[in-house]
């Protein structure tokens, strides 16, 4: 079946500007994960869905970011007012279900590499 | 707070000669490692749990809580192997992990 998809795979804006990242995770996932990844460095979580609802966004950096699932599938990030420290490849995963003391593979998207010039 | 710790950015070595990719962790409670692989092109994907004890593609990893260590080891290295690898620490019950830098594995013909 088809993996985790994300789009765009490359986006480039403005100092600024607002952005939307897209995640479709695998078909009856009910976990979605969003990490960022900077040059040289490993991915660094930033908030995970368990269903529609953000479970943990212990990882967000600051307010200018935000995410969603309203439907429990499709997973939106967004960021306001970007900065040049917000360049960075965001990934996306999803796995079957997380709940405590229980463990499901997560599954990666190939990311979406922003660029703010 | 967990961390990981991966100390070398980059392992060369030539086609079958044994590798070893260093980890060290930190955590104060009972904890979860994996190794996390990213070959050319690919996605990120999970290579190993130390939970499960297994031996994939010929990689294994023993988590050594008194070095708090879980290197990742393979007798043979073969030019398939080059990849990024990725440590990466679980635990309290969340199993969102914390990824070390990666070590950047180069496989000579």
């Amino acid at each position: 079946g088809a993996g985790v998809s994300q789009t765009p795979s490359n986006k480039v804006t403005e100092k600024g500007k607002y952005v939307e990242l897209r995640c479709d995770p695998i078909s009856g996932h009910t976990a979605l994960y969003w990490y960022r990844q900077s040059l040289g460095q490993g991915p660094e979580f930033l908030i995970y869905f368990q269903g529609t609802g953000a479970a943990d966004d212990s990882g967000l950096p600051n307010d200018r970011f935000f995410a969603v699932r309203p439907e429990g599938s499709v997973s939106t990030l967004k960021i306001q007012r970007t900065e040049r420290g917000d360049s960075a490849v965001y990934l996306c995963a999803s796995s079957k279900n997380v709940g405590l003391g229980s463990y499901n593979e997560q599954f990666f998207g190939p990311g979406t590499r922003l660029t703010v010039l | 707070a967990q961390r990981v710790t991966q100390p070398e950015k980059l392992l060369s070595v030539f086609k079958g000669a044994p590798v070893e990719l260093k980890c060290n962790y930190s955590y104060s409670g009972s904890p979860e490692l994996f190794w996390y692989v990213q070959y050319s092109r690919q996605r990120l994907q999970l290579l190993l749990r130390h939970i499960s004890r297994e031996s994939i593609k010929g990689f294994t990893a023993d988590l050594n809580k008194g070095e708090t260590s879980f290197h990742l080891k393979k007798p043979f290295a073969q030019e398939e192997d080059s990849a990024m690898y990725y440590c990466a620490l679980g635990g309290g019950g969340s199993y969102i992990p914390t990824f070390g830098r990666g070590t950047s594995l180069i496989v000579h013909p």
